[in-house]
């Protein structure tokens, strides 16, 4: 059974760095052709994918968001996990993680996590 | 990046009716396009991907259609618990969602 779940600050400060963890069950990052993504949505607002990391450790960003996002795996621990510099009000949202499987070389999310609310205020 | 633009934003139905929601790409993306519902307070549910393969457990009203640059989601005979907000996403390049559906009761 498949299971993700985030982890991490409930509020944090402007200019502060988030850290968000997603632990994971019943799949492994060292299996081919896995990946895990971050996805955020602001409230009332729609969902903006984020990054991305696959199982040989490629690492995909947002163009809009890359010079602020750093994602990584722990493979023992099966974590991900992704920080976020310079935060601002703007990036209130409830961040999802999720995985991302492949059909051919379509990809899609199939399993996510419940979604963790981040609100930056001061 | 590839944008992805949605449509409507939001449509109103009744139990019974068909809705079509359309999701247009900026540039080709083969069939690279899935398709998610989401309730208030809840993580979104994949629907549909590769354009057009349902997902395990996902009802036959739902149907999914496509290639290229434009994809199309519909739903034959809504039932109550269709009434959600819809998003597309297309995995070409980068993730890109759509600016979602929101379908309301009429």
């Amino acid at each position: 059974q498949v299971t993700l779940r985030e982890s991490g600050p409930a509020l944090v400060k402007p200019t502060q760095t988030l850290t968000l963890t997603c632990s994971f069950s019943g799949f492994s990052l060292n299996t081919s052709g896995m990946s895990v993504s971050w996805i955020r949505q602001p409230p009332g607002k729609a969902l903006q994918w984020l990054a991305l990391i696959d199982w040989i450790d490629d690492k995909y960003y947002s163009t809009s968001l890359e010079t602020r996002l750093t994602i990584s795996k722990d493979t023992s621990k099966n974590q991900v996990v992704l920080t976020m510099t310079n935060m601002d009000p703007v990036d209130t949202a409830t961040y999802f993680c999720a995985r991302e499987s492949y059909y051919d070389t379509s990809g899609y999310y199939d399993f996510w996590g419940q979604g963790v609310l981040v609100t930056v205020s001061s | 990046d590839i944008q992805v633009t949605q449509s409507p934003s939001s449509v109103s139905a009744s139990v019974g009716d068909r809705v079509t929601i359309t999701c247009r790409a900026s540039q080709a993306i083969n069939n690279w396009v899935a398709w998610y519902q989401q309730k208030p307070g809840k993580a979104p549910k994949l629907l549909i991907y590769a354009a057009s393969i349902l997902q395990s457990g996902v009802p036959s009203r739902f149907r999914g259609t496509g290639s290229g640059t434009d994809f199309t989601l519909t739903i034959s005979s809504l039932q109550p618990e269709d009434f959600a907000t819809y998003y597309c996403q297309q995995t070409n390049s980068f993730h890109t969602f759509g600016q979602g559906t929101r379908l309301e009761i009429k």
